[in-house]
Order: structure tokens, then C-alpha cells, then sequence
């Protein structure tokens, strides 16, 4: 059973930092997902991850992948309050057709 | 701009009710997916489906069921909603093999008296 895993699950930082947030799983996968959410609304597709080393940058955030260490990486630069919301990723199996999600990490950013 | 759509935005029903859950993509998607999620939970898999007529069991499907008579439409059925299934429900749906990920509804808050 493919597991993922995030932490923190939970983060305030302030603004002007620079933090990371972790997404390890646990079996064999070649593509990752992150995800956004803001309070009492849907996922919103950030980045897609498709190979060993991907690396995708929109504004204040970069993701990057390492299929050999089975990780996945969110910095971010320099944080804005916009940024507050929760973050997830999710792996697909290299089996099947669904996504498995971490439980999401929960950013607040404050002055 | 590409969309799903689910029926209802938020949705109270009383213990014992068959719930429908209703959801819509115009994008041509083969797959589509019902999660639920909950605080401290995440997201996790009801029912997902990789065709018309088929359907698959996620990870929770006890108490759930689905139909999908045409490509676009995926319903999920509570045939006797209980108070443990308040819930937010989302629904999405993806290509073969999801290699652009998912796309997402909006979600519907259900919540079971």
C-alpha cells in the first residue's frame, strides 16, 4: 500500500522567511502532485512532477522531486500571507489510477 | 474553461436518508474519483471509476455506492446516510493514468441530523 507523508502538518512562519515542507512516500512512484486549499474551498493543482529531479517554480514557490529517495519538496521564499492555506501532496501508484494524498500542512503566514 | 461541477455546494439530511451526491466534468475524462475529507484525515478514496459501468472500492467505501451510466456523470449514493458520514465530499476526475493529476470540484459539505 503506497503511504505519503507530509511534515509538517502544521506551520506558521512569518513574513520574509524561507521554509521547506516534506513529502516522503513509501513505494515505487514517477509522478507527484501539489495541491492547494484554502479554507472552506477545493483543490487547486500547483505543480505536476513527472520525472526524477523535476523541478517547477510559480512566484514564491518551488517543488522538486527525487524518485530515489522517494521525497518531494515545497520551499518557500520569502512568505506573504497569501500563501496561508493548506498544502498537499499526492502520489500516484505506478499500479493504479488513483492519487494518494498526505493529510496536508496547514500554513499560516502572519506579519 | 475546463470545469466539474458538483450539484450542491452544502446539503443537510436526517439519519436514514438515501443520499445523491451528484458530479459532472465536461472535460472527456475517463477516470473519475469521490473522496471525503476530514480534519486530521486528509483526503481518502470512496470510489473511483475508470469507465462507464465500472467502478472501483477506495479505501472506504463501506456505506457508499456509485453509478456512472455516461462518461461525464459520477455519482455517489449514501443509501443510509449516518451521522458519521458528515463529511466534505470532492469529487475529480483525471485522464488515463492522471498524469496531469486531477481536476477538482468545488465540493459538497454534507452534514447528517
Amino acid at each position: 500500500e503506497l503511504k505519503v507523508e507530509q511534515n509538517p502538518l502544521f506551520l506558521s512562519m512569518q513574513e520574509g522567511k524561507n521554509y521547506t515542507i516534506y513529502c516522503n512516500y513509501s513505494t515505487t512512484s514517477d509522478r507527484l502532485y501539489w495541491y492547494r486549499q484554502d479554507p472552506g474551498k477545493s483543490l487547486e493543482s500547483l505543480f505536476v512532477l513527472l520525472s526524477n529531479g523535476a523541478v517547477k517554480q510559480e512566484g514564491r514557490l518551488m517543488a522538486s522531486l527525487d524518485t530515489k529517495a522517494r521525497l518531494s519538496t515545497l520551499h518557500i521564499t520569502a512568505a506573504v500571507h497569501d500563501l496561508s492555506a493548506t498544502y498537499f501532496c499526492a502520489v500516484g501508484s505506478n499500479s493504479g489510477y488513483a492519487l494518494n494524498f498526505g493529510k496536508g500542512t496547514s500554513l499560516l503566514v502572519t506579519p | 474553461d475546463v470545469k466539474v461541477t458538483q450539484s450542491s455546494r452544502y446539503l443537510v439530511k436526517r439519519t436514514g436518508e438515501k443520499v445523491f451526491l451528484e458530479c459532472v466534468q465536461d472535460m472527456d475524462h475517463e477516470n473519475m474519483f469521490w473522496y471525503r475529507q476530514d480534519p486530521g484525515l486528509g483526503l481518502r478514496l470512496i470510489y473511483f471509476s475508470y469507465d462507464v459501468k465500472m467502478k472501483e472500492k477506495g479505501d472506504i467505501p463501506e456505506g457508499y455506492s456509485v453509478s456512472r451510466e455516461k462518461k461525464e456523470r459520477f455519482s455517489l449514493i449514501l443509501e443510509s446516510a449516518s451521522t458519521n458520514q458528515t463529511s466534505m465530499y470532492l469529487c475529480a476526475s483525471s485522464s488515463p493514468h492522471a498524469r496531469a493529476g486531477y481536476t477538482f470540484g468545488s465540493g459538497t459539505r454534507l452534514t447528517v441530523v
